[in-house]
């Protein structure tokens, strides 16, 4: 298989307690970026990656939440201190620098995590 | 400001009928992409099509197809010959400013059901 994948597909954790989810990009894609999706809405875009360097952060990324991609291949993203609210699915989508006319991400089938 | 904004929450049609996903966006930019993904329940995120805003004529992949109305700043997309496995969620999507890669603003979503 060489699309995106992730790692845990599912996540049951108590409040407070730390997680982390693991995403593999596609292996020549250097862009890297993640999403969370709430159930009925759309993705919301958390931060992003070209190669080792995280270019973009949202607002919605508060200092709870940190991401790494060292060596500009697979990512990690870690949720501290967990809260309900943080219970979404979280998505994991890369793409090439360049991609021709389209510049379509590339998404893994997310993380989901429920904290309890 | 909402970005995309997509009014249908659901949507159902028969088997082999066509069908029109309604999507509104809102840009100040002259150069940006439009995009329709598929969210099956499985949660990947798949690629449907692809409209730039320069491009004169309406994007199609096989049974889908984008239909473009710049001034009114609306990208529908249209499905023909529904199948049963056209059921799923969809989302039309929005790249402005290439500055940092090419992360997508989306909008909330129409569920589609496709009924035999």
């Amino acid at each position: 298989d060489t699309g995106v994948s992730q790692d845990p597909r599912h996540k049951i954790t108590k409040r407070g307690q730390n997680v982390t989810f693991r995403c593999d990009p596609i292996s020549e894609h250097n862009r890297l970026y993640w999403y969370r999706q709430t159930l009925g809405q759309g993705p919301e875009f958390l931060t992003y990656f070209q190669n080792e360097a995280q270019l973009e952060k949202s607002r919605l990324l508060s200092d709870r939440f940190s991401a790494e991609r060292p060596k500009g291949s697979f990512s990690t993203l870690e949720i501290q201190r967990t809260e309900q609210g943080d219970s979404a699915m979280y998505l994991c989508a890369s793409s090439p620098r360049t991609s021709g006319s389209a510049g379509e991400l590339f998404f893994g089938e997310g993380s989901r995590l429920t904290v309890l | 400001a909402q970005k995309i904004t997509q009014t249908q929450p659901g949507m159902f049609v028969q088997e082999k009928e066509a069908v029109t996903l309604d999507c509104t966006y809102d840009t100040s930019d002259q150069s940006y992409g439009l995009f329709w993904y598929k969210q099956p329940s499985s949660g990947e995120m798949i690629f449907l099509i692809y409209q730039g805003s320069y491009d004169e004529q309406n994007a199609t992949e096989g049974r889908y197809s984008l239909n473009f109305q710049k001034a009114r700043k609306s990208a529908n997309l249209v499905i023909s010959a529904s199948q049963l496995g056209d059921s799923a969620m969809y989302f039309c999507a929005m790249r402005e400013v290439e500055e940092y890669g090419n992360k997508l603003v989306f909008g909330a979503g129409t569920i589609l059901r496709v009924k035999s």
